[in-house]
């Protein structure tokens, strides 16, 4: 079991670019989240499904973030015209139903 | 909401000595979390423990339920345990948690 898989591990993009992270939840999970890390903010959940349905966005930036979940074995966070305060990084975790959580090793996230 | 509150924010020790680190929530809680970050690094879970007490290696967690408290023992703290630890209850008996802000451990040789 190679637990949570996060694509790529550093991303750089410029502003106003596209910027897309992968994530490979544990074979078997049925729910997986997307949370984001910062010094000032701290651990912010962002969004999460469950058997690859979106149940809760209440955390993500409406205009420019979208998540999706095409099928069991993986989901991408998109964020749109990227600004340096999305700079971050964007961590994945997996679960089973109503169990602990697993994280991912992040993505870090840098808008220049 | 849940609301989740860690104290101290931040700890120094000498290794050797023991922490004692508290989690107070606001709801109550079916799943309760314990998780280490190393600096730079991602989280790490070290107990899951909604109730009652468990232990592994030098962790030892307490958590009341009624009282809507948990605790983390680090026995015999070492220069490796230093990082930043959180805790992270359930909301609303759904898959979902909050986190806390954190205890930042820093332990020096």
């Amino acid at each position: 079991n190679a637990g949570v898989i996060q694509t790529p591990r550093h991303k750089v993009t410029g502003k106003g670019q596209e910027a897309t992270l992968w994530c490979e939840p544990i074979s078997g999970h049925s729910a997986v989240f997307w949370y984001r890390q910062t010094i000032v903010q701290g651990l912010e959940f962002l969004t999460y499904f469950r058997n690859q349905a979106p149940i809760d966005d209440s955390g993500m930036p409406k205009e420019r973030f979208s998540a999706q979940m095409p099928n069991q074995s993986h989901s991408t966070l998109k964020i749109q015209s990227t600004q340096p305060q999305d700079s971050a990084v964007y961590l994945c975790a997996s679960s089973l139903p109503g169990a602990e959580q697993y994280f991912g090793p992040g993505t870090r996230l840098t808008v220049l | 909401g849940q609301q989740v509150q860690q104290s101290p924010s931040s700890l120094v020790l000498q290794e050797g000595e023991n922490a004692e680190l508290q989690c107070n929530f606001s709801s109550t809680a079916t799943q309760l979390q314990w998780f280490y970050q190393s600096p730079g690094g991602s989280l790490v879970s070290l107990l899951s423990n909604p109730s009652g007490t468990k232990h592994t290696g030098r962790l030892t967690s307490t958590t009341v339920t009624k009282e809507r408290r948990s605790s983390l023992h680090i026995s015999s703290s070492q220069t490796t345990d230093s990082g930043t630890y959180l805790c992270a209850i359930d909301t609303s008996n759904t898959d979902k948690v909050v986190f806390g802000t954190g205890t930042r451990l820093q332990v020096s040789p």
